[in-house]
């Protein structure tokens, strides 16, 4: 059982939009504003998507945005393209403990 | 350009002891705010993570794990080294390094390495 929770999957059409939440605890996700998000399409390495909570590297596409409220996080994906199809997953420093945890992760299906 | 590289065995015994290299270039650990930490993943299942080992020698390990856990580094040969002892059937896993720039996203992963499947089988 995984630290923080997501929902096992989601899905949606090309051009709509999803979000995918990240629900932890006061002791992370709710306690700092360190929440990372990952896309890892099959086979490959996660690669980083948004960073402390809403931040976005750079080369990410601005469609990804993320934000926080509580103990949850959220990641949107707007405009969704079929290559968007992926598992994400969140992570937050957690205090106290393991440095950092991470969700069950969320396959995203493109239909 | 940054890059990461795992390397070790592919297969190990139930009760030995794991030992990976991360192998790494476009960054070095005796710079300060450069951190590298190791997570895994089992087949089908969620990202774990692991330890970190930070450029002031600090280290970190998972709460569960630490008892199995070593970290360390040679900065001489941009590699970081993990060992787990006691392996076990449940620790099969791929196994990723990944660099942290503290001053960027303290606590985020911004390059990862490409992984390394372990298999632990008698």
């Amino acid at each position: 059982q995984s630290a923080l929770t997501q929902p096992a999957s989601v899905s949606g059409s090309p051009g709509q939009s999803i979000t995918i939440s990240c629900t932890g605890t006061s002791s992370d996700v709710g306690g700092y504003n360190y929440v990372s998000w990952y896309q890892q399409h099959p086979g490959k390495a996660p690669k980083l998507m948004i960073y402390e909570v809403s931040n976005r590297p750079s080369g990410v596409s601005n469609r990804f945005s993320g934000s926080k409220s509580g103990n949850t996080a959220s990641l949107t994906i707007s405009g969704l393209q079929a290559e968007d199809e992926a598992d994400y997953y969140c992570s937050s420093y957690r205090s106290s403990s393991t440095l950092v945890v991470f969700g069950g992760g969320t396959k995203l299906t493109v239909l | 350009q940054v890059t990461l590289r795992e390397s070790g065995p592919a297969l190990v015994k139930p009760t030995q002891t794991l030992t990976l290299t991360c192998t790494f270039s476009g960054f070095s650990l005796s710079t300060t705010g450069m951190c590298v930490s190791w997570i895994r993943q089992p087949p089908g299942k969620a990202l774990e993570w692991l330890a970190r080992i930070d450029w002031d020698d600090d280290k970190y390990y998972s709460t569960s794990l630490k008892t199995r856990l070593t970290i360390s580094k040679d900065t001489s040969k941009n590699q970081v080294v993990l060992t787990m002892t006691n392996m076990d059937p449940v620790d099969t896993a791929t196994y990723y390094c990944a660099r942290v720039v503290v001053g960027a996203s303290r606590y985020a992963f911004d390059i990862w390495g490409q992984g390394t499947m372990v298999t632990v089988s008698s």
